[in-house]
């Protein structure tokens, strides 16, 4: 089965220092991988996204992430961390090229520590 | 201004009852998604349909129906048969294979 894995239910990270958030897949058909964030009572909003190209991507706020084939990942970084990155934040995977719904992981809470 | 909107955002049943969730959308998109949060869950697919007149169940779709009569709007009703109700749900649009675009959220909760 096609599945979307976050390692990390809850990341705590000290304020201006680096992160990252694992995310992997199980998959060998082709894939779009998506990271999006989710703030308190409020919809997902998109950060960035794989189609293709290249495997470096960057996105909004500062993150970015890569794609690694051989190893199935999509992991999200970012150098320095404010407070307000303090969110819950989900890898989405889209198996194959039709338009069904994405596959989620179960998100990984971002906890920003002064 | 482009975008996706739920109504309402708080939602509350007694048991037994049926309830019907709107999603608009007025970014000329074909595809249209119901998505159920739970705690710990991530998102669970309900539904999708990727045109006028059509849709296709998802992974958890027992006790939830669909109708998609206009190209703007996919209301979701969670019907009685649907034992634990209780949840976020979120309804995307997007265009083939690129991103969804989520709406603002119904928080439903059965009384």
């Amino acid at each position: 089965a096609q599945s979307v894995t976050q390692l990390d239910s809850q990341v705590p990270v000290f304020e201006e220092a680096p992160v990252e958030l694992r995310c992997n897949y199980s998959s060998s058909v082709s894939v779009y991988l998506f990271w999006y964030v989710q703030y308190p009572n409020q919809g997902l909003q998109l950060l960035l996204k794989y189609l293709s190209g290249s495997t470096l991507v960057k996105g909004i706020n500062g993150f970015e992430a890569e794609f690694n084939k051989s190893q199935t990942s999509f992991h999200l970084r970012k150098p320095s961390v404010h407070i307000s990155d303090t969110a819950e934040y989900f890898c989405a995977v889209r198996f194959g090229g039709g338009a069904d719904g994405l596959t989620f992981g179960k998100g990984t809470h971002l906890i920003i520590q002064p | 201004d482009g975008g996706i909107t739920q109504s309402p955002k708080y939602l509350f049943r007694k048991e037994g009852q049926n309830v019907t969730l709107s999603c608009e959308q007025n970014l000329n998109h074909d595809a249209m998604y119901w998505y159920r949060q739970d705690p710990g869950q991530g998102l669970r697919l309900i539904y999708y349909s990727q045109i006028v007149n059509d849709f296709q169940k998802g992974d958890i779709a027992e006790g939830y129906s669909v109708s998609r009569e206009k190209k703007e709007s996919f209301p979701l009703t969670v019907t009685s048969a649907q034992k634990n109700p209780t949840a976020f749900y979120l309804c995307a649009s997007s265009t083939r294979v690129y991103e969804q675009f989520f709406g603002p959220g119904t928080r439903l909760t059965v009384l």
